[in-house]
């Protein structure tokens, strides 16, 4: 039973391009956290996301940054026009539909560096 | 506001020494309490989990003690080892629809052979 994977673990954007983190739950869970944790700051929520519906975007940056969780496939978190401030880990968590004990289940995490 | 801290922020102690790392959160209605670990590089790894209704939880050499309407929680490690060196993380959890976590800043151990 694989966990949560993500990719890339690592990726370098130069600023003003776009950068797409993907995620792929552990299997039979159907909900996903996005967290970022800046350098030398802890992780703070992003988003939170159910097969194709966003419940809680009230961490996410008002611009540039954007999630999905498609009926099929990885979550993606997708960040336009990438700045210096954007480098960071980037982790998704994810945790099973039912019998939500609040316990998340996470990722390595995507390292993101804008030049 | 929701904060979470932990103290100390680095520890440094010597191999077979039982230490105790500590977090306090400022507003005491949480749902549920976890220790996690972080390697450098890596994801992180659950530890420990405590429900509001719970004082305390074991693994092994870890224990978890959390005091609710204190806002505190401390995780107790037994005879440490050098494959303990990370950076440990608390995050509560205060419920509702979303469940996230908030996490301290953690506190960064090193364990020396």
């Amino acid at each position: 039973n694989a966990g949560v994977m993500q990719n890339p673990r690592h990726l370098v954007r130069r600023r003003g391009q776009e950068a797409r983190l993907r995620c792929s739950p552990m299997k039979g869970h159907s909900h996903v956290y996005w967290y970022r944790q800046l350098p030398e700051e802890g992780l703070k929520f992003m988003v939170y996301l159910q097969k194709e519906n966003i419940i809680d975007e009230s961490g996410m940056p008002k611009e540039r940054f954007s999630a999905e969780f498609p009926k099929e496939g990885p979550s993606i978190l997708r960040i336009q026009q990438v700045v210096r401030g954007d480098s960071a880990a980037y982790f998704c968590a994810s945790s099973p539909q039912e019998a939500n004990t609040g316990e998340l289940f996470f990722g390595e995490g995507s390292r993101l560096t804008v030049l | 506001k929701q904060e979470v801290t932990q103290i100390p922020a680095a520890l440094s102690v010597p191999e077979g020494e039982n230490l105790v790392l500590n977090c306090s959160f400022t507003d005491s209605a949480i749902y549920n309490l976890q220790w996690l670990r972080q390697d450098p590089g890596k994801g992180l790894t659950s530890l420990l989990l405590i429900q509001s209704s719970q004082r305390e939880q074991t693994s092994g050499r870890l224990n978890a003690s959390l005091d609710k309407s204190s806002g505190r929680s401390t995780l107790y490690i037994a005879a440490s080892q050098p494959g303990d060196s990370a950076t440990y993380l608390c995050a509560v959890s205060y419920g509702g629809a979303t469940n996230k976590l908030i996490f301290g800043t953690g506190t960064l151990l090193a364990v020396q052979p």
